[in-house]
């Protein structure tokens, strides 16, 4: 069985702190990937960021930041120099071989000017 | 930049009625998926469908639910008869472009309201 753990219900931070979103997964494949997607108060999903289970480098992409670690089967997300505008709802979610999406609970990020 | 679009935004029914949310997959993708979040809880896997098929359902996809691709863009749910419990907002997804992995892209959702 497939699972996405998201352990942080809430995280409030101050503008222009840094915050990482941790996301840990269970899956008995070899072959997966990865996701996190944003969901802002108007309520859409918004693509961030996908990884297969082969490409465990790090990615930068402007104020964020993603950690994948095989070894302790974690993907986690940081957000550098926070801003209001990161408020958000962000999920991490998994696919395994069949295509579905897998989503943690989601880490509610507030940030506060 | 193509994306998923959905109709209607909001839907308000009563219960035991039954209602068909729309989505627009964008174009070139070509599997298809329906999603919903039930208020402040986690975003679930419905159905994907591919070539004019059901690819995978899950356990709450039963009976009461329906998929279907009436045209070339137009990516339908339907549920039979909704019940309290069917509130949520329900997302299309589409992706696919260049093989069963890729990333889905999601539209912006449908608030369904059961009365």
């Amino acid at each position: 069985a497939q699972k996405v753990t998201q352990a942080q219900t809430e995280i409030s931070v101050v503008e222009k702190e840094d915050v990482t979103l941790d996301c840990v997964y269970e899956t008995r494949d070899t072959t997966y990937y990865l996701f996190w997607y944003k969901q802002p108060p108007s309520g859409e999903l918004v693509f961030l960021i996908r990884r297969n289970s082969f490409d465990e480098q790090n990615e930068i992409s402007g104020r964020y930041s993603w950690n994948f670690q095989k070894s302790t089967s974690s993907f986690n997300f940081t957000i550098t120099a926070s801003q209001v505008v990161d408020s958000a709802v962000y999920f991490c979610a998994l696919m395994e071989y069949g295509n579905k999406l897998v989503f943690g609970a989601g880490t509610i990020l507030r940030v506060k000017s | 930049e193509p994306e998923v679009t959905q109709t209607p935004s909001h839907q308000v029914t009563q219960m035991g009625q039954e209602v068909i949310l729309r989505c627009v997959p964008i174009s070139n993708h070509l599997y298809f998926y329906w999603y919903r979040q039930i208020l402040g809880q986690k975003v679930e896997f419905l159905v994907s469908f591919y070539n004019n098929e059901i690819s995978e359902k899950s356990e709450i996809f039963d009976d009461q639910f329906s998929v279907e691709r009436p045209d070339g863009s137009n990516f339908t749910l339907k549920i039979r008869s909704t019940k309290l419990e069917d509130s949520a907002m329900y997302f299309c997804a589409s992706g696919g472009a260049s093989g069963s992995t890729d990333t889905q892209y999601f539209g912006p959702g449908t608030r369904l309201t059961v009365l």
